[in-house]
């Protein structure tokens, strides 16, 4: 089981851009895996944000794709998250996860702690 | 958009079989899954593709699906399967993955 440890700035001004890394411990992050990013707030519960393969692949959840971009660093064993033109509406708790494909789907198998991000002046 | 819908809260007493549900249009040809989140924790995966448990997650813990309804079921809860439980599936085109709204489970 990978460890996994997201890191950036807690606080983000509207209409800026939020920025997240994820740190992978105790698995290489080429090993055949997807690595995903799920955030969590109080209005929307949770809420599946993306996916990238260590290749490079990406899947987006549609009602963020034009604002969200995911990216690899292999050679850190790390990946990121950028989400474009926030608002209040993108304050919640940003989880970064091993997602697994089981064939026909994907389901988020080892999770981070978790990190806040507030949208704020 | 594709929603899952999960009661609001559970309660049983330790040692009784409780059972959380979760209703989708498309669970008859997706496979449902199952999240356990404790309070201040992050979420735990207890049960995958209908059925199926990781390993490390007790024998109490099953999950069953069948029509529109899966369901999780806590066979003599502990009071420490007290938390959140969040069921996540996938619409039938596989391009809108949603949680369900989240059951809380009171065991006292």
């Amino acid at each position: 089981q990978v460890q996994l440890q997201e890191s950036g700035p807690g606080l983000v001004e509207p209409s800026g851009t939020l920025s997240l890394t994820c740190a992978v411990s105790g698995g290489s992050i080429s090993n055949n895996n997807w690595w995903g990013w799920v955030r969590q707030s109080p209005r929307k519960g949770l809420e599946w944000i993306g996916e990238i393969f260590y290749s490079g692949n990406t899947n987006y959840n549609p009602s963020l794709e034009s604002r969200v971009t995911i990216s690899i660093e292999t050679s850190k064993n790390q990946f990121s998250l950028s989400l474009r033109s926030v608002t209040a509406a993108d304050t919640a708790l940003y989880y970064c996860t091993r997602v697994r494909y089981g064939g026909s789907e994907f389901y988020f198998v080892d999770w981070g702690q978790g990190t806040l991000v507030t949208a704020s002046p | 958009s594709y929603e899952l819908t999960q009661p609001p809260s559970v309660s049983v007493s330790p040692g009784q079989t409780a059972r959380i549900t979760c209703s989708g249009d498309s669970l008859p040809n997706k496979f449902a899954y199952w999240y356990q989140q404790k309070s201040g924790q992050a979420p735990v995966l207890v049960i995958y593709e209908d059925n199926k448990r990781p390993s490390g997650i007790p024998e109490r813990f099953s999950g069953s699906s069948s029509g529109t309804m899966a369901t999780l079921t806590i066979s003599g809860a502990q009071v420490e399967d007290e938390a959140d439980y969040y069921c996540y599936s996938t619409d039938s085109s596989g391009n809108h993955r949603v949680f369900g709204g989240g059951t809380k489970l009171t065991v006292l």
